[in-house]
């Protein structure tokens, strides 16, 4: 069992240019969601979905596009990349009512040069 | 808003003594709290969590943590610290009952330093 299967787990760019991270799930959860780490701020929530064509936005969305497709992923978009968006970036996800537990994926690391 | 706050950045103990980590919560109803561990370059796992069941609430490497109402707490204790308890912890709350948009607010992390 995978679990939740981040890629890629490391990436540099440049500034403005787009990439996407991409996050799946084998679990059949619901719930999917997207966090951002930077020191000393803990994890902050990007965008979330509650299942396929629905997402919604975290406490972070500007200047990150999600789309929920399918049940297993759920890809974080970068349209143009900027200094203030290099992080550690997290994928976790969920099944509905299950007192909130997550399951968190290993980490993609984003520089923005 | 339900929030987090996880009271020093770092702590260090000594090999063999106690681990307390702190953490206090704000919610506007009763919460669903967290603890979970994040080992070097690794993703988070979930050490222990409180749903409204028993107060103590025991977790997984011997950690354990009391739901404290009357002092909006849930501190992380373990009675014996061994080095492979080296990590950043983090305590987050649940805004919701497991609906299906309940989102957990995390704290800052406490990073816990072992000497041995």
């Amino acid at each position: 069992n995978a679990g939740v299967t981040q890629t890629p787990k490391f990436q540099v760019l440049k500034t403005g240019q787009s990439m996407t991270l991409q996050c799946a799930q084998d679990m059949n959860h619901e719930y999917m969601s997207w966090y951002r780490q930077d020191p000393g701020m803990g994890l902050r929530l990007i965008h979330y979905s509650v299942g396929a064509g629905i997402t919604d936005q975290g406490e972070v969305p500007n200047g990150y596009n999600v789309s929920r497709s399918t049940t297993e992923d759920f890809p974080l978009r970068l349209l143009s990349a900027a200094p203030s968006q290099t992080s550690v970036y997290f994928c976790a996800s969920r099944r509905q009512g299950q007192d909130g537990e997550l399951f968190f994926g290993e980490g993609s690391r984003l520089t923005v040069l | 808003a339900q929030s987090v706050t996880q009271l020093g950045s770092h702590v260090s103990v000594s090999e063999g003594a106690l681990v307390l980590l702190r953490c206090n919560y704000s919610s506007s109803v009763p919460p669903y709290l967290f603890w979970y561990v994040q080992y070097p370059n690794q993703g988070l796992q979930l050490l222990l969590k409180y749903t409204s069941a028993a107060t103590l609430v025991k977790g997984i490497n011997g950690f354990e943590a009391e739901f404290k109402k009357s002092e909006t707490s849930f501190h992380l204790t373990k009675p014996s610290a061994h080095m492979s308890d080296a990590a950043e912890y983090f305590c987050a709350v649940s805004d919701g009952y497991g609906g299906a948009t309940n989102k957990l607010i995390f704290g800052t992390g406490t990073l816990l330093a072992v000497q041995p």
